[in-house]
């Protein structure tokens, strides 16, 4: 069965400092992999999605992630923390099960950007 | 715009007390879901749609009901909300499977009492 695992419940930068949200996947076939975000008393947001082409994946607000086959991982990233960027992170991994399928979401980060 | 919306985006109630959480998308997508969020735990999905008429359990679909009647509407029906499934809610719908990405309404906080 597909899942995934969210290194870190919580993360703490400061403004400007690099931000590194840690995702593991366990999936036995090729996945789609998808970060959201989720602003207080807001519903998720779709950053950004792997579907099998380029295994670096950019996606809004300066985010992006690398697929790495190798290590089963699929890292969020953004080079320089803004305080807007507080906010809860989740990691997602589409599965299939029978003719059916769900999106299985890590527990979640939350991002602390200190001034 | 392209949405979800759910309604209501917060709910107290009394345990025992039927109660529907609406949820409606206008972007003709075939695939609907509903999710609770609890602290620690996540998301969890409690009942997903692929089409009209067709439903299934999630993981966590005890005392829970849906239906899909039409292809942009997906109530969560509690027939017998107990303090248990006080929690946040999401509805979210995606065009298909697989690859595309779920749309997510912002949630309906329910307290049970």
């Amino acid at each position: 069965a597909q899942s995934v695992t969210q290194l870190g419940s919580h993360v703490s930068v400061s403004e400007g400092a690099l931000v590194l949200l840690r995702c593991n996947y366990s999936s036995s076939v090729p996945p789609y992999l998808f970060w959201y975000v989720q602003y207080p008393n807001q519903g998720l947001q779709l950053l950004l999605k792997y579907t099998s082409a380029a295994t670096l994946v950019k996606g809004i607000n300066g985010f992006e992630a690398e697929f790495k086959k190798s290590e089963t991982s699929f890292h969020l990233t953004k080079p320089s923390a803004h305080m807007s960027d507080a906010a809860e992170y989740f990691c997602a991994v589409s599965a299939t099960q029978g003719g059916s399928e769900k999106l299985v979401f890590g527990k979640g980060t939350k991002l602390t950007v200190n001034p | 715009e392209a949405q979800v919306t759910q309604n209501p985006r917060y709910l107290i109630t009394v345990t025992g007390k039927k109660l529907t959480v609406t949820c409606s998308q206008n972007m003709n997508h075939e695939y609907m879901s509903w999710y609770r969020q609890d602290p620690g735990l996540g998301l969890r999905q409690i009942y997903y749609s692929m089409n009209v008429e067709v439903t299934d359990k999630g993981d966590v679909p005890e005392g829970y009901k849906v239906s899909r009647k039409e292809k942009r509407n997906f109530p969560l029906i509690l027939e017998s909300p107990s303090p248990n499934q006080t929690s946040l809610y999401f509805c979210a719908s995606s065009r298909h499977r697989g690859n595309y990405g779920y749309t997510f309404g912002s949630g309906t906080r329910l307290t049970v009492v």
